[in-house]
């Protein structure tokens, strides 16, 4: 089974500039997750989609981060304009979680270690 | 809103030497449990779950966890680790309202040989 696939792994940008991150979850999960994980501490959630439907999204900078999930399976998350402090790790994640499996686990991708300089 | 309470963020052991690290979570309804692994330079791996029934969930690599409802817990341990189990570990619940995964701050744990 091919697991949750992230694109690019790095990236290194100046401050003000933008970024694109990419996920294509595995096939028929219905949840897909993006976590932010700065050095040193645990993923904290960013936005969670159910299908093609946000399902949270209460802790993403909405100022400055976006996410889309159009047709319901691969995932793009945007930083427009980048600031220092957005460099982290940002991970993708999925999970069959639909209303009658809900418990399911969560796989992870590799990431995508985003440098802001 | 849920939390989870990691008590350590460091632990260095000898190996052969006993594991065992706190978890605590916040959420008054049903709930999964898990532990994820960070091995160093690569992705997060499950270690163990918990859903439902015997509190006491075996993962791999020799690790169980309890699932102490009455204290919002669920410990992970080992009862003899090995320089291989030198990783970062980090404990998640997800409530069964909204589904949402929530992670603790992870604790680091360094086995010298």
């Amino acid at each position: 089974e091919a697991g949750v696939a992230q694109s690019p792994r790095y990236k290194i940008i100046e401050k003000r500039q933008s970024v694109a991150f990419w996920c294509n979850p595995i096939s028929g999960h219905a949840t897909l997750y993006w976590y932010q994980q700065i050095l040193g501490q645990g993923p904290k959630l960013l936005i969670q989609f159910q299908n093609n439907g946000v399902v949270d999204d209460s802790q993403l900078p909405k100022d400055r981060f976006s996410a889309e999930r159009l047709k319901g399976v691969d995932s793009t998350l945007k930083i427009q304009p980048a600031k220092l402090e957005d460099s982290a790790v940002y991970l993708c994640a999925s999970s069959l979680g639909t209303g009658n499996s809900w418990d399911t686990e969560a796989f992870f991708g590799q990431g995508t270690r985003l440098t802001v300089v | 809103a849920q939390s989870v309470s990691q008590h350590n963020h460091h632990v260095i052991l000898s190996e052969a030497a006993s594991l065992e690290l706190g978890c605590n979570y916040s959420y008054g309804g049903t709930v999964n449990l898990f532990w994820y692994v960070q091995y160093p330079g690569q992705h997060l791996q499950l270690l163990l779950k918990y859903f439902s029934g015997d509190p006491l969930v075996k993962g791999i690599k020799g690790f169980e966890a309890e699932f102490i409802k009455s204290k919002f817990s669920f410990n992970l341990r080992k009862p003899s680790v090995q320089w291989s189990d030198t990783a970062e570990y980090f404990c998640a619940v997800r409530g069964a309202a909204g589904n949402k995964l929530t992670f603790g701050g992870g604790t680091r744990v360094l086995v010298k040989p």
